[in-house]
């Protein structure tokens, strides 16, 4: 079974201060790594796909990186802008079209 | 940009009553899904769509549960006899055909079952 950790659950910075949040994953054969940016009472806003290890994407303040068996997802020098919960997701390669959704990082970002 | 949109943004039922809650999905991704986030809990896939047919869907997708795209835009999740513990947000998505495997979400309908 398909299985997504992320850590911290909760993350509070101030503006300006660099910090990186953690996905774990076990998935039998990775179609793809999805990191999505979730407001309260909203749905997931998509940001990246990573789809093998080495690879990294960037946006803004955001990097996503990607090994065998972790993502990433660094943000610097962030903004309050950037308060949301950060989910990772996970899509498998065997037969199946679902995603399967870490609980997610709240970030908070202090002025 | 092309988004995905839903109806309504919040609804409240009776235990026991039908509902029937709506997505436009982008006007040229053909792969549509409903996810489900109960408050607090992480997103859950509930069932996914193409070409006119169920292609895959989880435990918690029931006989109480359908789907249907009943026109050339609209894609729904009829839910036949509610219960308390169908109150989540639900999430519609869609994918394109060509190879690309993001699903983008849309802003959800908050189901209330009293």
């Amino acid at each position: 079974e398909d299985q997504v950790t992320q850590s911290p659950e909760a993350l509070r910075l101030q503006e300006g201060e660099s910090s990186s949040l953690n996905c774990s994953y076990t998935v039998s054969g990775l179609r793809g790594l999805f990191w999505y940016r979730q407001d309260p009472g909203k749905g997931p806003e998509f940001l990246f796909t990573l789809y093998s290890a080495g690879e990294e994407k960037e946006k803004e303040r955001l990097k996503a990186t990607l090994t065998k068996k972790e993502s990433f997802l660094h943000i610097t020098a962030p903004k309050p802008e950037d308060s949301a919960t950060y989910l990772c997701a996970v899509g498998s390669n065997f037969g199946n079209e679902k995603l399967t959704f870490g609980t997610g990082t709240r970030l908070t970002i202090i002025p | 940009e092309p988004e995905v949109t839903q109806t309504p943004s919040h609804q409240v039922t009776q235990m026991g009553q039908e509902v029937i809650l709506r997505c436009v999905p982008i006007s040229n991704h053909l792969y549509f899904y409903w996810y489900r986030q109960i408050l607090g809990q992480k997103v859950e896939f509930l069932v996914s769509f193409y070409n006119n047919e169920i292609s895959e869907k989880s435990e918690i997708f029931d006989d109480q549960f359908s789907v249907e795209r009943p026109d050339g835009s609209n894609f729904t999740l009829k839910i036949r006899s509610t219960k308390l513990e169908d109150s989540a947000m639900y999430f519609c998505a869609s994918r394109r055909f060509d190879g690309g495997d993001t699903q983008y979400f849309g802003p959800g309908t908050r189901l209330t079952v009293l």
